[in-house]
């Protein structure tokens, strides 16, 4: 696609329930990045695909936190069991290089904001 | 620890005057230096980026940023700024794929 897309872009959850966020990265771009926005925090790096590397899952704040990337493409992030401390914009982004400089050019997805009362 | 702090959480400003958002980066970070632009209700663009060479850098809507090793320092800067520049700017910085990001700061600019 033209950018990397995500959805929802709104989900409000009762505590306790698991949630699923979807990105769907630019066509041809070799990584993929999950970071948690929260408010006044800047961006808190999750977890980071490259090809059919490992993921470095070191960011994901708790066991509750998977995600997963299929067929080097879509990726989805599961929240199990949410916590209102959970509650933040999640932003998707990708690159077209998974190393050195180019690794850090990211384009942004616009994010799905997670309200979990 | 890697960090990248700005120094401002908000700066106003008036429409056609200059304005400079600061950045510091710990040295364990550098390498690679962004910033990124995020709109209201937006995702975060990427304004402009260091990677090496020359050390001013020039990016989208007329903003350019200086990188200063001795000072381990990457402000923003733009010479007149327009209401269309109203959003939060976000200072990051890495040396491979994981980015190290700033808080945020965000300049609002009045008639």
């Amino acid at each position: 696609g033209a950018g990397v897309s995500q959805s929802p872009s709104n989900k409000v959850t009762e505590k306790g329930k698991d949630v699923e966020l979807r990105c769907d990265p630019i066509s041809g771009h070799t990584a993929l990045y999950w970071y948690r926005q929260s408010l006044g925090q800047g961006l808190e790096f999750l977890i980071y695909f490259q090809g059919n590397s490992a993921p470095d899952k070191s960011g994901l704040p708790s066991d509750r936190f998977s995600a997963e990337r299929t067929g080097g493409s879509v990726s989805t992030l599961t929240i199990q069991r949410t916590q209102q401390e959970d509650s933040a914009v999640y932003l998707c982004a990708s690159s077209l290089h998974g190393t050195g400089a180019g690794a850090n050019v990211l384009t942004f997805g616009a994010g799905s904001r997670l309200t979990v009362l | 620890a890697q960090s990248v702090t700005q120094l401002d959480s908000q700066v106003p400003v008036f429409e056609e005057a200059p304005v400079e958002l600061r950045c510091n980066y710990s040295s364990s970070v550098s390498v690679y230096l962004f910033w990124y632009v995020q709109y209201p209700n937006q995702g975060l663009q990427l304004l402009l980026k260091y990677l090496s060479g020359s050390t001013l850098v020039k990016g989208i809507n007329g903003f350019e940023a200086e990188f200063n090793k001795s000072q381990t320092s990457f402000h923003l800067r733009k010479p007149s700024v327009h209401i269309s520049d109203t959003a939060e700017y976000f200072c990051a910085g890495g040396s491979n794929y994981k980015l190290t990001f700033g808080k945020g700061t965000l300049l609002t600019v009045n008639p």
